[in-house]
């Protein structure tokens, strides 16, 4: 199984500044097979990248990924007040595995 | 509109069954794996197992293999989880969420349902 490691585990950041969100897998992810999801308080997560690097409909442009065998990173270029929320890593080129998640927090 | 409609809420004691239900509208049921995933209060998500509708295969993950059953009524568009004798430790929420048309990862969710076990 591979296991999907998140870092850091806490960002502390006002609205306006970048975010750079870690996901690091114990083995190589099969074809950059990685999504992010974000999640807010009391809601269900929300898909934002597939493929590492493709943003799904509707997703703002400031969100970005990129990254490939065990080493992806989602980038948040300016944070809006409503990016402070979780945000999951998730493999899917061998079953599924989820990251432990990065809570993103208003500074 | 596109969506997936989950059961409500359940309180269950231990040593319980409890089968919960996932509809699916707005797209065709049978041509996406729905996945069944698990969070526990204030973790990650984990998930469970993925079914695909049209002829009923299944993924499990090794950590949930043998513990719930899967299954889908094609007639209603219907997912379910069910479990046949619960435990405390299977209080969290759970998601049952639609696969992409042709990878694994998710691209609609459910609300979810809360299933409280308690004695």
């Amino acid at each position: 199984e591979i296991v999907l490691t998140q870092s850091p585990g806490t960002l502390s950041l006002s609205p306006g500044e970048g975010a750079t969100l870690s996901c690091r897998a114990s083995q190589s992810v099969y074809s950059e097979y990685l999504a992010w999801y974000q999640q807010r308080p009391g809601r269900a997560p929300r898909l934002l990248i597939y493929g590492a690097s493709s943003r799904a409909t509707g997703i703002p442009d400031r969100f970005s990924g990129s990254g490939s065998g065990t080493d992806f990173t989602l980038t948040i270029s300016r944070l809006e007040p409503e990016d402070f929320a979780v945000y999951y890593c998730q493999q899917y080129g061998s079953l599924l595995t989820f990251g432990g998640g990065t809570n993103v927090e208003i500074k | 509109e596109v969506q997936l409609v989950q059961s409500g809420a359940e309180v269950k004691k231990p040593g319980e069954s409890l089968k919960i239900s996932c509809k699916g509208s707005g797209y065709s049921f049978t041509n996406n794996w729905i996945g069944w995933v698990r969070q526990m209060p204030g973790k990650g998500p984990e998930w469970m197992g993925i079914i695909y509708p049209g002829d009923s295969e299944t993924r499990h993950s090794p950590s949930f293999q043998g513990q719930v059953t899967m299954s889908v009524d094609k007639s209603s568009n219907t997912a379910y989880l069910q479990w046949g004798s619960l435990k405390a430790s299977d209080s969290a929420m759970y998601y049952c969420a639609r696969c992409s048309d042709r990878y694994w990862y998710f691209d609609l969710w459910g609300r979810g349902t809360l299933v409280t076990v308690s004695s």
